[in-house]
């Protein structure tokens, strides 16, 4: 189906463990975005990435890690998971020149 | 730096009655202006933008004005519906960046 999809859609992991949440686009759109939801902070930026092979860091970058080898696939990778990692994490992505963002369903993350 | 300001919620209306929910900006130049909408278990989705002051963003019976002697982009409804039921995010985009700075959210539940 065409559109941006993350998975996958729940997961819990235990502390230290490593963990990596998926997201790929149909749309060949430029630019894609990380985002962890939490109560009373809304929405934060992780990581984002303006084309293949170019990253960088957001708000809240720490414990996280990114790569984009591919234009449609952006995972997000959770090194060795903490508790305060447990969120809701949002992919989105957005064409070069619209500052529209197309997000995902989001992946909700409970480290225990 | 860029931030938003939205008022709390919970917000609690009846069916028909007028929504208003508040948001204030910070940005050092001209920022682009957003609400978009989160439906319980499912990704934000944009609902209505303007671009420049004075602009109405307008969609689905809501609009907001880019107020830029105020800094803000105030959400309005005349008569919302049970559907209406959602988390609303004011955001703003700035200094040409694809980034996109949200406000913490506004829920809104509406009873028949």
């Amino acid at each position: 189906d065409a559109g941006i999809t993350q998975s996958p859609r729940y997961k819990i992991t235990e502390t230290g463990r490593q963990v990596t949440l998926m997201c790929h686009q149909t749309w060949s759109h430029s630019y894609m975005f990380w985002y962890r939801q939490d109560l009373g902070h809304g929405l934060r930026l992780i990581y984002y990435s303006a084309a293949a092979d170019i990253t960088d860091k957001g708000e809240v970058p720490d414990g996280y890690v990114v790569s984009r080898s591919k234009t449609e696939n952006f995972p997000l990778t959770l090194e060795s998971a903490t508790r305060s990692q447990t969120s809701v994490y949002f992919c989105a992505s957005s064409e070069d020149n619209s500052y529209e963002q197309y997000f995902g369903p989001g992946t909700r993350l409970t480290v225990t | 730096g860029d931030s938003v300001t939205q008022m709390e919620g919970p917000v609690t209306l009846s069916e028909e009655a007028f929504l208003t929910i508040n948001c204030t900006y910070t940005a050092t130049g001209y920022p682009s202006l957003f609400w978009y909408v989160q439906y319980p278990g499912e990704g934000l989705q944009l609902l209505l933008k303007a671009t420049k002051a004075d602009d109405k963003g307008s969609n689905k019976g809501f609009e907001a004005t880019y107020r830029k002697e105020t800094t803000s982009f105030h959400l309005e409804k005349g008569s919302v519906q049970v559907s209406d039921s959602a988390v609303y995010f004011c955001a703003l985009s700035d200094r040409g960046y694809q980034k996109v700075t949200f406000g913490t959210g506004t829920k809104l539940q509406v009873i028949p």
